[in-house]
């Protein structure tokens, strides 16, 4: 079974730019998760969807963030304008019917804000 | 006080002890408990779900839990260099997933 695509791996941009991830999730997973872990720290949840609608979007900041989750599959995180303070580890995670909790990560992408 | 507290390390366990990692939890409401894996550079995998009070086997590891006391934890049987790693506790609240911070755990050969 594969498991969660994203891409890019690692980002540099010049703060003030823009910048997205994309993710795919586990076939037939139908719960995804934008996640931010910085150096040293926990995961901390920026959305999740079931299926294309978020059911938790509570602590994206939502001046700069964006998340999209069009047909309910993949998804797209983007930030607009990058700040220094947002270079960290965008990780994606996707959960089964049934067992949401259960979180399988993505590799995430490493992102530098310069 | 933090929703999920874990001492962040590093434990330094010799190869073949046992390795006791340990969490606890603010909110007794907390639902459901899950212990992650993470390799330096690489995503948490999942390795442990515990949801009632006690103990549960999966091969080397054990994760027992005791709601009363709101604490959680991971024992690791037979430790390996492979088993060095930061492990998250991760606790399930009002639908929401919360992580420590891990604990580095290295395994001495």
């Amino acid at each position: 079974e594969a498991g969660v695509v994203q891409s890019p791996r690692y980002k540099i941009i010049e703060k003030k730019q823009p910048v997205a991830f994309w993710c795919n999730p586990i076939s037939g997973h139908n719960t995804l998760y934008w996640y931010l872990q910085n150096l040293g720290q926990g995961p901390e949840l920026l959305i999740r969807y079931e299926n294309e609608e978020a059911v938790d979007d509570s602590q994206l900041p939502k001046d700069r963030f964006s998340a999209e989750r069009l047909k309910g599959v993949d998804s797209t995180l983007k930030i607009q304008p990058a700040e220094l303070g947002d270079s960290a580890v965008y990780l994606c995670a996707s959960s089964p019917p049934g067992r949401w909790y259960e979180q399988y990560f993505g590799p995430g992408t490493r992102l530098t804000v310069t | 006080q933090k929703e999920v507290e874990q001492n962040s390390g590093p434990l330094s366990v010799p190869e073949g002890a046992i390795a006791s990692l340990n969490c606890t939890y603010s909110d007794r409401v907390s639902q459901s408990f899950f212990w992650y894996r993470q390799y330096s550079g690489k995503s948490p995998e999942l390795i442990m779900s515990i949801y009632s009070n006690g103990d549960k086997e999966d091969g080397r590891f054990t994760a027992q839990l005791n709601k009363a006391s709101q604490y959680v934890s991971l024992l690791i049987r037979d430790s390996q260099p492979s088993d060095s790693a930061t492990y998250l506790c991760a606790v399930l609240r009002d639908d929401k997933i919360i992580f420590g911070k891990g604990t580095r755990l290295h395994i001495l050969p």
